[in-house]
């Protein structure tokens, strides 16, 4: 099982709303990440756990908020979010964690997010 | 900073092979991927090259690397309708990974 889940696939939420995106891997992978890519564009870096420790923020606001619970998932919860954080947010998974970029990350097939 | 370019386009007829190139500037790379990006979609992770390697071939894929040019290039042979996505492909050394802009490949019948 090569797969990253992610819910919602879609989500429209007012700049005042408080809401959640999940991702979840069952393959024993230790780093998990969240990026952001806006349209025709490729993914930007937001954050990366590494054994459920944050190792990486890419001086991300802090109206995005990640949370890695348990080595199988990893949240991202968002509050007071502006227009411009319209994207997709895609999350991936990476198998030790030690070295993250040194692995082969697997995507999930994204939440497309709509701030109005 | 370091960069990863491709070409913004490509058009091919079906049954043609595709030739997707990228060029990147950072010389501690490890690990060279490419990934498929559907309308909508995720990225789908389809084939990746140690650094120490010059080809790699998988199915319908092959992947060059001339590390001395830094070059590398996707080739899909026999291309079919379902290949029309977008290609990104990506670098990645101890300390960062950088994808480039993407190439949408575009499958004529």
């Amino acid at each position: 099982d090569t797969e990253v889940t992610q819910t919602p696939k879609h989500l429209v939420m007012g700049m005042t709303n408080k809401k959640s995106l999940k991702c979840e891997q069952h393959m024993g992978h230790r780093a998990m990440y969240w990026y952001k890519q806006k349209a025709k564009k490729p993914p930007e870096l937001m954050f990366v756990y590494s054994y459920e420790k944050l190792s990486i923020n890419e001086s991300v606001p802090s109206r995005f908020s990640p949370e890695c619970p348990n080595s199988s998932l990893l949240n991202l919860h968002l509050h007071a979010l502006q227009p411009e954080d319209s994207a997709l947010y895609l999350c991936a998974s990476s198998a030790s964690g030690g070295s993250p970029y040194q692995e082969t990350q697997y995507f999930g097939p994204g939440t497309r997010l709509l701030v109005l | 900073g370091e960069d990863v370019e491709q070409s913004l386009f490509l058009s091919v007829r079906e049954g043609d092979s595709s030739v997707i190139n990228c060029t990147y500037t950072d010389s501690s790379s490890t690990y060279l991927y490419w990934y498929k990006q559907e309308p909508g979609a995720g990225l789908q992770l389809l084939t990746y090259i140690f650094s120490n390697m010059d080809m790699k071939q998988d199915q319908r894929l092959t992947v060059l690397l001339n590390k001395k040019d830094k070059h590398l290039s996707l080739r899909i042979a026999d291309t079919q309708t379902g290949d029309s996505a977008i290609y990104f492909c990506a670098e990645s050394n101890n300390n960062d990974m950088r994808f480039g802009a993407g190439t949408r490949l575009t499958v004529k019948p």
